[in-house]
Parts: structure tokens; C-alpha cells; sequence
């Protein structure tokens, strides 16, 4: 079964500090791999997808990931924090059949000044 | 572009009573999530409209949930009995034309439910 797993439930790093978010999947086929941000009382936005070819994609607001098949992990970087980055980020893994999405448990980014 | 429309935005209930949700997706949007998010986990599908009928709903509690999108526009979700366990933010997505996993998924900024 389509899975996803975040192991870092929660995250503090400092302005302007670097950030890795880990997020690893079990799925048969290619996977399609996303990342999305929720702000508090806000719905979730995309940040990033894969789908194929270059392993490295670049997202919104500065993000990327890197799609290592080997390691199943899709995480998620960005090289310099701002405060206003404090969000919640889930992973999600979606079902080719229907579009469906399975989603992590979350991280919780703390950023302090 | 406006985007996906929730409301309520806040429910507080008993538990055993009913309540509904309504969303309205982005317009020509031909695919409508309704998932569950309990505090500290990720969103979970409930239900999946394809214009007006379902292509999903294998996760909906179906003794107690229930969804319609009857005229393949806007969606409600309701709960009848509630439970203490349905407290959640209750998510609306959309999408066009939405059976791709490569259709971005839009989403509306929920109605949290909190069930006493």
C-alpha cells in the first residue's frame, strides 16, 4: 500500500539557517511526489511536484527537493529560512488511477530570530 | 481567479447531532476532494466527486457521513450522528480536469469542526 512517512514531527531552525525536511514513501510504481505548505487557518498550497526526469525540482518561495529512488525519500530544502516560512509542510505521495493524494503526518517548522 | 470556497469556517456541536459543510470549487473545476484532518496528522480523502458522481469513497464512514455534488458544481458534506472522534478540519479540493495525479490539486481553507 501507498504510504508516507515524515519523521520529524517537529522542527526549530534559526532565520536565515539552512532547512531539510525528510520525507520518505513506500509506493510500487513511479511515484508522484508532492510538497505542500499550510499556514495556520490557511488551506494547503503547493509548494512542488515530481513527476520525472530531473531528480532536483524547484518550487515555490525558494524550495526545492530531490527525488533519490534508492533511499525513497523525497525531501525537501531550502537554503536560507525567514520567519514567515513557520508553517506546517506535509508530503504526499498521489495515486496515478485517480489522482488521489496520500499525505504524511506533517512537520511543524519553528523559526526562530 | 477566486478560489476554492468553504464555510462554515468554525462548527462547534454535541456529539450525536448533524452538521454540514458546504464547498463551492473553482469554477470549471471538474473534480471535488472532500478530506479529513485531525489535529496532528495529514489530510485524509473521504470522498472524491468526478462532475457528479463518485470515484472514491472507500475511507468515507458511510453510517454516519454522506456527500452529494448534484449538479457537478458545489458539494456539501454532512455528519449525522457526530461524534467526539469527528473533530477535525474538514478540506475541500478541487481540480481540472482532475483524474491526473499530475492536476494540481487547489485547496479551500476548511471548516474546522470541533464535536463536545
Amino acid at each position: 500500500a501507498q504510504s508516507v512517512t515524515q519523521p520529524d514531527i517537529h522542527i526549530t531552525v534559526s532565520e536565515g539557517a539552512s532547512l531539510e525536511l525528510r520525507c520518505n514513501y513506500s509506493y510500487g510504481a513511479t511515484p508522484y511526489l508532492f510538497w505542500y505548505v499550510q499556514s495556520p487557518g490557511q488551506g494547503l498550497q503547493l509548494l512542488l511536484k515530481y513527476f520525472s526526469g530531473d531528480t532536483l525540482v524547484q518550487g515555490i518561495k525558494g524550495f526545492e527537493a530531490e527525488f533519490k529512488r534508492s533511499q525513497s525519500s523525497f525531501n525537501l530544502r531550502k537554503p536560507s529560512v525567514h520567519w514567515s516560512d513557520a508553517a506546517e509542510y506535509f508530503c504526499a505521495v498521489g495515486s496515478g488511477n485517480t489522482g488521489k493524494l496520500i499525505f504524511g503526518q506533517g512537520t511543524t517548522l519553528q523559526v526562530k530570530p | 481567479e477566486a478560489g476554492v470556497a468553504q464555510s462554515p469556517r468554525y462548527k462547534i456541536i454535541e456529539k450525536r447531532q448533524s452538521v454540514a459543510f458546504w464547498c463551492n470549487p473553482i469554477s470549471g473545476h471538474a473534480t471535488l476532494y472532500w478530506y479529513q484532518q485531525i489535529l496532528g496528522q495529514g489530510p485524509k480523502l473521504l470522498i472524491q466527486f468526478q462532475n457528479n458522481g463518485v470515484v472514491d469513497d472507500s475511507q468515507l464512514p458511510k453510517d454516519r457521513f454522506s456527500a452529494e455534488r448534484l449538479k457537478g458544481v458545489d458539494s456539501t458534506l454532512k455528519i449525522q450522528p457526530a461524534k467526539l472522534e469527528d473533530s477535525a478540519v474538514y478540506l475541500c479540493a478541487s481540480n481540472q480536469p482532475g483524474l491526473a495525479v499530475t492536476d494540481t490539486q487547489y485547496f479551500g481553507p476548511g471548516t474546522r469542526l470541533t464535536v463536545l
